[in-house]
Order: C-alpha cells, then structure tokens, then sequence
C-alpha cells in the first residue's frame, strides 16, 4: 500500500534554532512531494513541492525541503526557526502511475512548536 | 493560484439534521475535492466532483450521506446528512489549478463543524 509517514507528533525547537519536520514515504515510481501548513482555524496553505530537477527546494516563508530518493524522504527544513512558525505541517505524496487520476496522500500531520 | 472560499466557516448543529457547505473558486477549474478532518487526525479524501458527471466517493463514504454537487465551473456543495456527533470535523474544499506546467492542488479555509 501507498503511504506517507511523519514519524514525530511534534517537535519543539528554540526560536532562531534550525528546525526539520520529517517525512518519508513508500510510493511506486517517482511521485511528486509536497507541504503543506495548517495554522490554527485555517485551512492549508502550500509551501512547496518537488517534482524534478534540484534535490533541495525552496518554498514560501524561508522554508526548504530535501529530496533523498535513496532514504524515500522529503524532510522539511529551516534555518532558523520563528515563534510564527508554529502550526500543523503535513507532508503530501502524489504518486505517478499510468492510468486514472492520481491522488493526494497525506502524512498524518506534525505539530511544530517554536518556543522563544 | 486560484482563490477558494467556503461557507459557512463554522456551525455547531443539532443531530439528525444535515447542513450543506458550498465552496466558491475564483476561477473555472476542472476538478474539484472535499476532504474532511477529524479532530487531531489528517485528511481524508471524501469524493471527487467534476463538473458534468457524478462525484466519485472514496471507500467509507456514501453520496447518501455526503451528497455533492458540482452545478458549474467555480461552484460545488457538499451535504452532510442525518449528522451524528462522529461527524464533526472540519470539511475542506480543494482544487486542481494549472500553474505553470503542472496543475497544483490549493485548498479553501474549510468548515468548522460541531454537532451536539
């Protein structure tokens, strides 16, 4: 089965420490990787995605992700953490198979927490 | 990136009665997704809705209980029927825009329901 696995509820970090949000996946193929964020009563904004080219992506807010095909994974990084950044981050798969339309998958979510 | 509004934001309703949410886009789009999210937990795919054909429902979810509706280009609602307390979640609305050589998937604030 299509998974996508955030391994860590949450994660704490220190305001101006660097922050990474993990997510690693097992999809057939080369899909297309994704976060999101989630803040408190809203719905979720896109923060970036890979889906060729250049391992490391950057995204909206200072944030940046790795692809590692060899690892499956898709870490979410940044280099120095802000107490705005708090909220819910999921990670997104959208598998490339041929034939029919190819869904989202989800990561269950990881709650960041940025203290000051 | 295409702009998505939902109404109502939130609702607290009685069980047994069913609310209906709509989702509004500011531009035409294809394909158009509701997803709902229980307290805590990720998204689940509810249906697909293209406009000029039947919603798709994923496993576990009925067009009984979730009927959908997909009038034009911009528009769609989704019904939450004979609601119990185990539906209260926060619904999203969700589409596929063409941005640049991909088409992206954005996400409206969602719905915010209670029901007692």
């Amino acid at each position: 089965a299509q998974s996508v696995a955030q391994p860590e509820d949450q994660v704490n970090v220190a305001e101006g420490n660097p922050l990474t949000v993990k997510c690693t996946y097992s999809v057939s193929g080369n899909p297309y990787l994704f976060w999101y964020v989630q803040y408190p009563n809203r719905g979720l904004q896109f923060l970036l995605k890979y889906i060729t080219g250049d391992n490391l992506v950057k995204g909206s807010y200072g944030f940046e992700a790795e692809f590692n095909k060899s690892q499956t994974s898709f870490h979410l990084k940044k280099p120095s953490a802000l107490v705005s950044d708090s909220a819910l981050y999921f990670c997104a798969v959208r598998p490339q198979l041929r034939g029919g339309y190819n869904k989202l998958i989800f990561g269950a979510g990881t709650r960041l927490a940025v203290h000051p | 990136s295409a702009v998505i509004s939902q109404k109502p934001s939130r609702d607290i309703c009685q069980r047994g009665t069913s609310l209906t949410i709509q989702c509004q886009v500011d531009s035409q789009v294809t394909m158009m997704f509701w997803y709902r999210q229980q307290p805590g937990q990720s998204l689940t795919l509810i249906a697909t809705a293209n406009q000029g054909s039947e919603a798709t429902y994923e496993s576990g979810f009925v067009i009984d209980k979730f009927p959908i509706s997909r009038p034009n280009l911009t528009f769609s609602t989704l019904t939450v029927s004979n609601m119990s307390p185990e539906d209260s979640s926060i619904y999203l609305c969700s589409v596929e825009y063409r941005v640049s050589s991909y088409n992206e998937q954005f996400f409206g604030p969602g719905t915010r329901l209670t029901v007692l």
